[in-house]
């Protein structure tokens, strides 16, 4: 079984800052990874797969990197509808969920 | 495009419960077909997916529900079912359905239902 590590589990900035958000897996998942975002009530969209592509329609200021066991997700400049919940995601071996990281307005 | 959940609701433990998908707007025969939830107040977690008919067409479970959940999926009716039977207390969640084009990362989901599992 595959355990994601998503670290911090909070994190708190100020629109138009730099978020980083990591994730790290127990073993290799090479670029089986997936980025997902969820706002309060409402379901989950996906942000960035195979580590570091975006979705349809996901702006720029969303990127993804890393392989193996660690990954980062970067939002540029923060936008007041960034702040939710983030979670990591494998697809190496059948899926797995991270805990998540909330990133709140500080 | 929409995905719709349905058939959620109140049960008992040990009862069965079938939760419905009902998509529209897209090629639903196209997609991978996933099934998520979200137990109140905490992450997500992955239920299981049925892969598209191009793509053979089979299923795969989280440990925590295989044996006791079915996926399958109707494309004439764009439908993908959930059948979760031997329920628990702990299989209490706001549960999702999620269409994917993997290839292009595209997807799309319901708004979710719920389903509590109490006596």
């Amino acid at each position: 079984e595959i355990v994601l590590k998503q670290s911090p589990a909070t994190l708190s900035l100020s629109p138009g800052e730099r978020a980083t958000l990591s994730c790290r897996a127990s073993q290799s998942v090479s670029s089986y990874l997936a980025w997902y975002q969820q706002r309060p009530g409402q379901a989950p969209r996906l942000l960035i797969f195979d580590a570091s592509k975006r979705a349809a329609g996901i702006p720029a200021r969303f990127s993804g990197s890393g392989s193996g066991t660690d990954f980062t997700l970067t939002i540029s400049s923060l936008e007041p509808e960034d702040f939710a919940v983030y979670y990591c995601q494998q697809r190496s071996n059948l899926y797995a969920f991270g805990q998540g990281t909330k990133l709140e307005i500080k | 495009v929409q995905l719709v959940e349905s058939g959620g609701g109140l049960v008992q433990p040990g009862r069965s419960l079938r939760l419905s998908c009902t998509a529209s707007g897209f090629t639903f025969g196209d997609y991978d077909m996933s099934w998520f939830r979200q137990a109140p107040g905490k992450g997500l977690e992955w239920v299981g997916f049925i892969r598209s008919k191009p793509d053979g067409g089979t299923t795969e479970y989280a440990t925590s529900v295989k044996g006791r959940f079915i996926i399958s999926r109707d494309d004439s009716k764009t439908v993908a079912y959930l059948q979760m039977n031997s329920l628990k207390n702990e299989d209490t969640a706001v549960y999702y359905c999620r269409a994917l084009l993997e290839w292009l990362g595209l997807d799309y989901w319901g708004q979710g239902t719920l389903v509590t599992v109490s006596s």
